[in-house]
């Protein structure tokens, strides 16, 4: 599984309230990213990050927030959930001993807002 | 950005035919191309992957194939198996300017392969 953690596994809130999903990697890798996985739409990338506090947007980014402040932690925060945001996320690591941009998965949170 | 198309959305075989599925890409300048297979309930998990500068690749029961000038790969499951039932997603990846991508992948939407004993 590439030691990567996602926490919580699953979480139920509603609209309007702040939601922070936490991806946790042991294996000192540099590249972490967070996709979205909706019916129809296969995985969309929200954010990723290539180091500490180096952040970028991905093709879904509005509404989402993420930090990174050491290695092993990637942080995404719906700053006000919506009902449209209602997925399962799922945090990636590039491995960073291949030369590909191979990606593993962490087990995913089922986010369902109301 | 680049766009990933895949097709069938979903596909019915009997155990032992073979399965095909097709994708497509959009940005010419990708340049790797990972399989995933993704079990009710549980994360994707890379099965296989090719680079573009190789045109097959097989593991066992599974191969992939890359058209460079068509912009188009696909995934072959020979001999099906019940258990290889789940939902197959492609992927491309692609260089931004100046050579370093961050490893960012674009997914195709999906396939759902069901294989009848």
């Amino acid at each position: 599984d590439a030691g990567i953690t996602q926490s919580p596994r699953h979480k139920v809130t509603e609209t309007g309230t702040p939601v922070t999903l936490r991806c946790h990697q042991t294996e000192n890798h540099r590249y972490m990213y967070w996709y979205r996985q909706d019916p129809g739409h296969g995985l969309r990338l929200i954010h990723y990050s290539y180091g500490v506090k180096d952040t970028d947007k991905g093709e879904v980014s509005d509404g989402y927030s993420v930090s990174r402040s050491k290695t092993e932690d990637f942080l995404l925060t719906l700053e006000s959930a919506t009902s449209s945001q209602t997925s399962v996320y799922f945090c990636a690591i590039k491995d960073r001993t291949s030369g590909t941009n191979e990606q593993f998965f962490g087990p995913g949170t089922r986010l369902t807002v109301l | 950005g680049e766009n990933v198309e895949q097709h069938p959305s979903t596909l019915s075989v009997q155990e032992g035919d073979s399965a095909v599925i097709k994708c497509t890409y959009s940005d010419s300048a990708s340049n790797y191309f990972p399989w995933y297979k993704q079990e009710l309930g549980k994360r994707p998990q890379l099965i296989i992957d090719i680079r573009s500068n190789v045109g097959e690749k097989k593991d066992q029961r599974i191969a992939v194939t890359l058209n460079k000038t068509a912009k188009h790969f696909s995934l072959h499951i020979t001999e099906t198996q019940p258990e290889d039932s789940a939902v197959y997603f492609c992927a491309a990846s692609m260089r931004v300017e100046g050579g370093t991508s961050y490893g960012k992948l674009t997914f195709g939407q999906g396939t759902i392969l069901t294989v009848h004993p």
